[in-house]
């Protein structure tokens, strides 16, 4: 089945600091991807609609200042969590589809000191 | 706005047993999938569900959807300790794929 990686799987950071995640479809284009954050003990949330070569499109409530996406090419999408505090510290996960099957990658743990 | 439900949150099982966990959404879709997450992994796909009725079973595992009650059910039978997991249904109503809005998740323990 088609593979999505993420880079990187685990990053600590000091509080006011950015981090960049990045997303990547190996063995397919994906005009489109999406990220979601998890936090611990609960589910996951959609944040954003990354389009590629276009804005990407927040969820309600998703600070588009903060959490910035870029998606140049149709294999790579990444998520900047800008001057990251905290309350950001979450598990963040992407994901791709082909038609209706979903594939998600296996996330980054971002831990915000 | 849409929103998916599971039941139970919390389910503890014995070895050999079966149990049905329900995720309900309050929307029109036919698109329903399952997964399973492990402790600090991602998520590993089990079901898509694409149509009403539609049935389909790995292993232990079976799920359902009724798209007309907006009910999907994920049936595990003769449960063994390896389905220790947390099981998550979502739901896609987007007019394009891929744009999935998750149930609270049903975290399953499985023991002797």
């Amino acid at each position: 089945g088609a593979v999505v990686s993420q880079h990187p799987s685990r990053v600590i950071c000091k509080s006011g600091t950015s981090v960049k995640i990045e997303c990547r479809s190996l063995d397919f284009q994906a005009t489109t991807m999406f990220w979601y954050r998890q936090f611990p003990k609960q589910s996951l949330m959609l944040m954003a609609t990354s389009n590629e070569g276009s804005k990407a499109t927040y969820e309600q409530g998703v600070e588009k200042d903060k959490f910035l996406i870029n998606h140049a090419s149709l294999t790579l999408s990444t998520l900047t969590v800008t001057s990251a505090h905290p309350e950001d510290s979450s598990f963040y996960i992407c994901s791709a589809s082909i038609r209706e099957e979903q594939f998600f990658g296996p996330g980054t743990r971002l831990t915000v000191l | 706005e849409l929103k998916v439900e599971q039941n139970p949150l919390f389910l503890s099982m014995q070895e050999g047993k079966n149990y049905t966990i329900y995720c309900n959404y309050s929307t029109t879709s036919d698109r329903l999938y399952w997964y399973r997450q492990d402790p600090g992994k991602s998520l590993e796909s089990l079901f898509v569900l694409l149509s009403n009725g539609a049935v389909k079973q790995e292993g232990r595992l079976m799920a359902s959807l009724d798209t007309k009650a907006r009910l999907s059910t994920l049936h595990i039978t003769a449960a063994v300790h390896d389905l220790s997991a947390t099981y998550f249904c979502a739901v896609d109503a987007g007019t394009s794929y891929g744009k999935l809005t998750f149930g609270q998740g049903t975290i399953l323990t499985v023991h002797p």
